[in-house]
């Protein structure tokens, strides 16, 4: 089955840094590639939408220069977490399709602790 | 507004025995519904789809079924493992406008 690939699983940053995750698609080519956000014990909350050579669509209430998006490839989107604060850590898991009828697949998550 | 509701929220088993998990949903126009396990730190992974003519569906141990009218679906694992220790989440698409709604999942615990 189709691979995507989310790096780094794990970081530790200092209040006030940037962190970059990325999402790679290993063996498709992905128009679109989506970023959730998921707390303890609850569901993915989703972030943002985006495709390729396009700006990302946000949610509601998900601050789009707080949380920048890029898409540059159709293997690759990467998250950007601005100036991280405490209450941004969370699990952030990303999710890439190859059209909206295809199946979806699951990065492994990146587990972001803000000190 | 489209919501997903699961229960039990958490449950926890035997080795050995089977349990079934409840999804109901309000999504409208229904696309389709899909099964999904998450082990603790990791992305979800798919068990099974199914759309709205298919009433059951197997994969291995996981069977789920699907009722279209009473938007309502259920995941039964047989023979639990303890490797099936994980969050399931029910993740219902919608036809419109090709966006998932989301339950909060359903936490096993497989003891020995």
């Amino acid at each position: 089955g189709a691979v995507v690939s989310q790096h780094p699983s794990r970081v530790i940053c200092k209040s006030g840094t940037s962190v970059k995750i990325e999402c790679r698609s290993l063996d498709f080519q992905a128009t679109t590639m989506f970023w959730y956000r998921q707390f303890p014990k609850k569901s993915l909350m989703l972030m943002a939408t985006s495709n390729e050579g396009s700006k990302a669509t946000y949610e509601q209430g998900v601050e789009k220069d707080k949380f920048l998006i890029n898409h540059a490839s159709l293997t690759l989107s990467t998250l950007t977490v601005t100036s991280a604060h405490p209450e941004d850590s969370s699990f952030y898991i990303c999710s890439a399709r190859r059209s909206t009828a295809e199946k979806l697949f699951f990065g492994s998550g990146t587990q972001l602790s803000v000190l | 507004k489209n919501q997903v509701e699961q229960s039990p929220q958490s449950l926890i088993i035997l080795e050995g025995k089977n349990c079934t998990l409840q999804c109901n949903y309000t999504v409208s126009p229904f696309s389709n519904l899909r099964w999904y396990k998450q082990d603790t730190g990791r992305g979800p992974v798919s068990l099974t789809i199914m759309t709205f003519s298919e009433n059951t569906k197997s994969n291995g141990r996981y069977t789920a079924t699907l009722d279209a009218d009473t938007k309502q679906s259920s995941l039964h694992i047989t023979a639990s493992q303890l490797s099936d220790s994980a969050s399931y989440i029910c993740v219902v698409k919608s036809r419109d406008d090709y966006k998932l709604s989301f339950g909060a999942g359903t936490t096993v615990t497989v003891r020995a």
